[in-house]
């Protein structure tokens, strides 16, 4: 089956930049994906890597390595809006369902 | 707008009810998906859907069962409500796309409790 290793928490203060890891290990690989889900809200599309390197959108970028079977979600200058939830997430064997991992919860200090 | 309906935010039942808990899709999309989230297990997923009548076991099926007589609705029926079900379910739905991650839009959530 697909699993998904992430830490539980970071905390990190206002404009900085903070990386949250992920390793995953799969049947089958269709990219990884990672949300954001503010307390009380629920989970949102930040971006998706089915090749290897570097996406950026904005403050966020995500990376994968496929051979590492590892990526990251890198954010900069953080602002304390960016307190939240980040969940990385791959395609089930039959390439279908999302599978999620446990959630990173990054708190944003002043 | 894109959106993915729950019908209830908070719903407490008792112990043994039978609950449905149903949702609505307007963005014409194939997949539907139930997930519960409880804190420090992430989301977790019950059972999804890729057509309509179809349906696929997830990792946590064990005391659910699920509908999907509709493209835009997929429920979720707690057949007897136990308490270590109380939790909060989300539902989300994709379009399908083979062999490649789609964005996954999600509902609101149901925060349930049960007595």
């Amino acid at each position: 089956g697909q699993s998904l290793e992430q830490p539980s928490e970071v905390t990190a203060v206002e404009g900085a930049i903070v990386q949250i890891n992920c390793t995953y290990q799969t049947s089958g690989f269709y990219g990884l994906s990672w949300y954001q889900q503010h307390d009380g809200g629920a989970p949102t599309f930040l971006s998706y890597n089915a090749l290897d390197g570097l996406e950026e959108t904005g403050r966020f970028s995500s990376f994968l390595s496929r051979s590492d079977s590892y990526g990251y979600l890198l954010l900069q200058e953080l602002q304390m809006k960016d307190s939240a939830s980040y969940f990385c997430a791959v395609k089930d064997q039959a390439g279908t369902a999302l599978i999620f991992g446990k959630g990173t919860t990054l708190s944003v200090s002043s | 707008d894109v959106k993915v309906t729950q019908s209830s935010r908070y719903l407490v039942k008792r112990t043994g009810e039978k609950v449905f808990l149903e949702c609505v899709q307007d963005m014409d999309h194939e997949n539907m998906f139930w997930y519960r989230q409880d804190p420090g297990l992430g989301l977790r997923l019950i059972y999804f859907s890729y057509d309509v009548k179809m349906k696929e076991k997830g990792d946590i099926p064990e005391g659910y069962s699920v509908s999907r007589e509709k493209k835009e609705r997929f429920s979720l029926i707690l057949e007897s409500a136990s308490t270590n079900q109380t939790s909060m379910y989300l539902c989300a739905s994709s379009q399908e796309i083979r062999d490649r991650s789609t964005e996954a839009f999600f509902g609101q959530g149901t925060r349930l409790t049960v007595v």
